[in-house]
């Protein structure tokens, strides 16, 4: 049983395109996270959602959308999309209330052409 | 100075060895620290949380942690071929609800 989940697994697009990526977790955690890891390997916080509010919104361009309709889903959509948005884009959860252990999902291939 | 620092690597370590992974952070007022590993294409996994400053262990791992320094390691031992991945430090940041990754360590254990 996935704890979480994100779909799709990959995404080929087009620049200036419009694309969205669902995440869901069943831990029962109150605080999920949008991270993009780049081809550096390096694993960047883009957005953080607390119960369905949002907590860290990093110096990310505003075409960049997140969405939690509640605690257990966090999507995420990009508008106009760019050559550098070309990367792997995370989802995480941790229980909150001061705890920070994250669970990540599998990870969504994003390439822009 | 960067926020949590590892060595890239690759750190190559024989079949067998103890493997020893260094990470230093920045804020002192960080209080949880985090080892994940991450093997190629695959998403992070936490393997190690630890709190308190000394030893904490559990199986061939053992997380060391030294708030003075601001310094927290990771120790494998008996190193396996599957230990090989890229090892990130990852510390809590006191002022924000957040948790700041550093570049990863790629470990190479070599039969």
């Amino acid at each position: 049983d996935t704890a979480v989940s994100q779909t799709p697994k990959y995404l080929v697009t087009q620049m200036g395109n419009d694309k969205s990526i669902k995440c869901e977790q069943n831990l029962g955690h109150d605080t999920m996270y949008w991270y993009k890891q780049d081809s550096k390997k390096f694993l960047k916080i883009m957005f953080s959602y607390n119960n369905k509010e949002l907590i860290i919104n990093e110096t990310v361009p505003n075409r960049f959308s997140p969405k939690s309709p509640d605690k257990a889903h966090l999507n995420l959509h990009i508008n106009s999309l760019e050559l550098g948005d070309s990367a792997v884009y995370f989802c995480a959860s941790s229980p909150g209330q001061g705890e920070f252990e994250q669970y990540f999902g599998p990870g969504t291939r994003l390439t822009v052409t | 100075q960067k926020e949590v620092e590892q060595n890239s690597g690759p750190l190559s370590v024989p079949e067998g060895a103890i493997a020893s992974l260094n990470c230093t952070y920045s804020d002192r007022g960080s209080q949880s620290f985090f080892w994940y590993r991450q093997y190629s294409g695959k998403s992070p996994e936490l393997i190690m949380s630890i709190y308190s400053n000394g030893d904490k262990e559990d199986g061939r791992f053992t997380a060391q942690l030294n708030k003075a320094s601001q310094y927290v390691s990771l120790l494998i031992r008996d190193s396996q071929p599957s230990d090989s991945a890229t090892y990130l430090c990852a510390v809590q940041y006191s002022s924000a609800s957040k948790i700041i990754f550093g570049s990863g360590t790629r470990l190479s254990i070599r039969p």
